[in-house]
């Protein structure tokens, strides 16, 4: 099985609806993050947690909220979606061995706003 | 603040021939540095690593990467092309002085091999 599992992979949504995106591991690390991955843009920090108590905003966190649910599930939130949220989300985690930051992806969620 | 920059968003290369792909880095603090894939797809999955131990850093599938502090640069290279390296590759930072760590990622480069 795979180490981090993200559902759906893939969701076709409507302007305005809410939506979740789930994610789950298995390797026992305290840090997770959401990204967005656009053509030409790389990937882009949304929001990161270090454990249940520690969320903290990335780079492009509008739009979207988290939820940190246990150690290992970790939920991206579109409360109402737009289009321009089409994009590719992928959630990673980390774990800090000896000072060496290592992420760690899941296979991503492919989602478009119509 | 970190930033990395990839020279280049396509690279297509012969197979049999050299593969460079190039990652020049900024940051504040000694950083260590990050080569993933990602192939058609899939998720991003990582190829090497540099923390700060041996400058030249050997990954899988026969890549490598030498970091260069004097041209703040950590670019990837494969003596042979192979049609499989066909995929999408990604360079990122991770500042190491207190605070996040938090990785910072290039905007990637499309690598295609042609036969």
């Amino acid at each position: 099985d795979a180490d981090v599992t993200q559902t759906p992979r893939n969701r076709i949504t409507k302007t305005g609806k809410r939506i979740m995106l789930e994610c789950s591991q298995t390797k026992g690390h305290d840090r997770m993050y959401w990204y967005r991955q656009d053509p030409g843009l790389g990937l882009r920090l949304i929001y990161y947690s270090f454990d249940v108590k520690d969320i903290n905003k990335g780079e492009i966190s509008d739009g979207y909220s988290v939820s940190r649910q246990a150690q290992a599930k970790f939920s991206l939130s579109l409360e109402s979606a737009i289009p321009n949220q089409t994009a590719l989300y992928f959630c990673a985690t980390s774990d800090r061995l000896a000072g060496q930051e290592t992420q760690y992806f899941g296979p991503g969620t492919r989602l478009l706003v119509l | 603040a970190q930033s990395v920059t990839q020279l280049g968003s396509h690279v297509s290369v012969s197979e049999g021939a050299l593969v460079l792909l190039r990652c020049n880095y900024s940051s504040s603090v000694p950083p260590y540095l990050f080569w993933y894939v990602q192939y058609p797809n899939q998720g991003l999955q990582l190829l090497l690593k540099y923390t700060s131990a041996a400058t030249l850093v050997k990954g899988i599938n026969g890549f490598e990467a030498e970091f260069k502090k004097s041209e703040t640069s950590f670019h990837l290279t494969k003596p042979s092309a192979h049609m499989s390296d066909a995929a999408e590759y990604f360079c990122a930072v991770s500042d190491t002085g207190a605070g996040s760590y938090q990785l910072t990622f290039g905007k990637g480069t499309k690598l295609s091999v042609i036969p």
